[in-house]
C-alpha cells in the first residue's frame, strides 16, 4: 500500500532563510508526486507535481522539489522564505497500487515564517 | 473562470441526522472527487465520480454516498451522522485522471456534528 510521511509537523524559519519541507513515500511502482499548499479557511492549491521526465520540478511562488527514487523522497524547497509563505503544506502521491484517480496525502507540515 | 464552488461553507448538525453537501466543478472538468480533512490531518479520499458513476471509493462506510449530475456537479450525502464525521469536506475537480490533470480544490464545507 502507498503511504506518505512528512517529517516535522511544524517548521519555523526566518524571513529570507531557506525553506526545506521533507516528504518520503512508499510505493511499489514510481508514483506521481505532488505538493499542495493550504491557507487558513481555504482549499488546497497545487504548488508543483512530478509525473515523468526531469526529476527537478519547479512550481509556483519560487518553490521546487526533487524526485529522488533511490531515497523515495520528494522534498520541497524555496531559497528565500517570505512572510506570505506561512501556510500548511501537504505532500501527496498517486500511483498504480492506489490507482491514479486518487491522492494519498501526508499529515501536513505547518510552516511559520518570522521576521 | 469560476473555480470549484462548494455549498454551504459551514454546517452544524446533530448526531443521527443526515447531511447533503454540494459541489460545482471548475469549468471544463468532468471528474469530481470528495475528500474528508479532519482537524490537524491531511485530506482522506472518500470517492470519485465520473460520467455519473462512482469510479473509485476510499475506506469510508456506506453511510457516505454521492451522486454526480449530467452537468458534472456533485453531491455528498452522509447518513446517521457521528461526532467523528466533524471535518472539512473538500471537493476537487479534474479532467480525467489525477496525473494528467491536477486536482482543483474548492474551499470546503466545514461540518460540525454535535
Amino acid at each position: 500500500a502507498q503511504s506518505v510521511t512528512q517529517l516535522g509537523s511544524h517548521v519555523s524559519v526566518s524571513e529570507g532563510a531557506l525553506v526545506l519541507l521533507r516528504c518520503n513515500y512508499s510505493s511499489s511502482v514510481p508514483p506521481y508526486l505532488f505538493w499542495y499548499v493550504q491557507y487558513p479557511n481555504q482549499g488546497l492549491q497545487l504548488l508543483l507535481k512530478y509525473t515523468t521526465g526531469a526529476t527537478l520540478v519547479k512550481g509556483i511562488n519560487g518553490f521546487e522539489a526533487e524526485f529522488k527514487k533511490s531515497e523515495t523522497s520528494f522534498h520541497l524547497t524555496k531559497p528565500s522564505a517570505h512572510m506570505s509563505d506561512a501556510a500548511e503544506y501537504f505532500c501527496a502521491v498517486s500511483g498504480f497500487s492506489g490507482g491514479y484517480n486518487k491522492l494519498i496525502f501526508g499529515a501536513g507540515t505547518r510552516l511559520a515564517v518570522h521576521p | 473562470d469560476a473555480g470549484v464552488t462548494q455549498s454551504p461553507t459551514h454546517l452544524i448538525k446533530t448526531r443521527g441526522q443526515q447531511v447533503t453537501l454540494r459541489c460545482s466543478p471548475k469549468s471544463g472538468h468532468d471528474t469530481v472527487s470528495w475528500y474528508q480533512q479532519a482537524l490537524g490531518q491531511g485530506p482522506q479520499f472518500i470517492f470519485q465520480y465520473y460520467e455519473e458513476e462512482e469510479r473509485q471509493r476510499g475506506n469510508f462506510p456506506d453511510r457516505f454516498s454521492g451522486h454526480q449530475f449530467p452537468n458534472y456537479s456533485s453531491e455528498l450525502n452522509v447518513n446517521a451522522l457521528l461526532l467523528g464525521d466533524s471535518a472539512l469536506y473538500l471537493c476537487a475537480s479534474s479532467l480525467g485522471t489525477v496525473g494528467r490533470s491536477p486536482l482543483h480544490f474548492g474551499n470546503g464545507t466545514r461540518l460540525t456534528v454535535t
